[in-house]
């Protein structure tokens, strides 16, 4: 089955910098990789999510990449702000079935101000 | 997106009793996930619960510890039963939206259960 691996598990930055969030998978039928946010007390929020046919897809301060043939995805945020701080999820699933995950380990982001 | 409520938000247990959970979705959507996150960790699926038939449950979850309900296109249940501290966790209700051409899923606020 599917195997989803995320690195780093904690990540700590300053204000203004930038965070990259690294995931591979291990399933090549995958096409469909989430990134959720979830902050204390909440459950997860989709924040943008990126399908096989695209390699990279951007929403504002947030950027999401796709190597298909390496088989990894990765979410880049620029311009870090304290409301950033959360755990970020990334998931992979088939093509309609973008219900059934399967997630990452989580990485906790911490911004510094 | 949709509007998901799940009820309760949070409950203290005692160990060999279960504990039901609702999952409300205010349109009808046709997929409903339920999750499990331990306590730090990641989010695992349980079961897909299917409206009119048995839930589908993943590979080391089972029915009679987790007894679903799907009565309509709006509504599931989740049942804990026979707890046991190991069963301390947030349990997570999603629904499949159909939007952009595409499925996306979305969750609850989920339900924090400790048991003692």
């Amino acid at each position: 089955g599917e195997n989803v691996e995320q690195h780093p598990s904690t990540l700590s930055v300053q204000e203004g910098d930038s965070a990259v969030i690294k995931c591979t998978y291990s399933d090549s039928a995958s096409n469909y990789f989430p990134w959720y946010k979830q902050e204390l007390g909440k459950g997860p929020q989709l924040i943008i999510d990126i399908r096989s046919n695209v390699g990279e897809k951007k929403d504002q301060r947030i950027a999401v990449t796709l190597n298909k043939t390496a088989k990894h995805f990765s979410l880049h945020i620029t311009e870090t702000q304290p409301e950033d701080s959360a755990v970020y999820f990334c998931a992979a699933s088939h093509y309609n079935q973008g219900g059934k995950l399967i997630f990452g380990q989580g990485t906790e982001l911490s911004v510094k101000p | 997106s949709a509007v998901i409520s799940q009820k309760p938000s949070r409950d203290i247990c005692q160990r060999g009793t279960s504990l039901t959970i609702q999952c409300q979705v205010d349109s009808q959507v046709t997929m409903m996930f339920w999750y499990r996150q331990q306590p730090g960790q990641s989010l695992t699926l349980i079961a897909t619960a299917n409206q009119g038939s048995e839930a589908t449950y993943e590979s080391g979850f089972v029915i009679d510890k987790f007894p679903i309900s799907r009565p309509n296109l709006t509504f599931s249940t989740l049942t804990v039963s026979n707890m046991s501290p190991e069963d301390s966790s947030i349990y997570l209700c999603s629904v499949e939206i159909y939007r952009h051409m595409n499925t996306e899923a979305f969750f609850g606020q989920g339900t924090r259960l400790t048991v003692v």
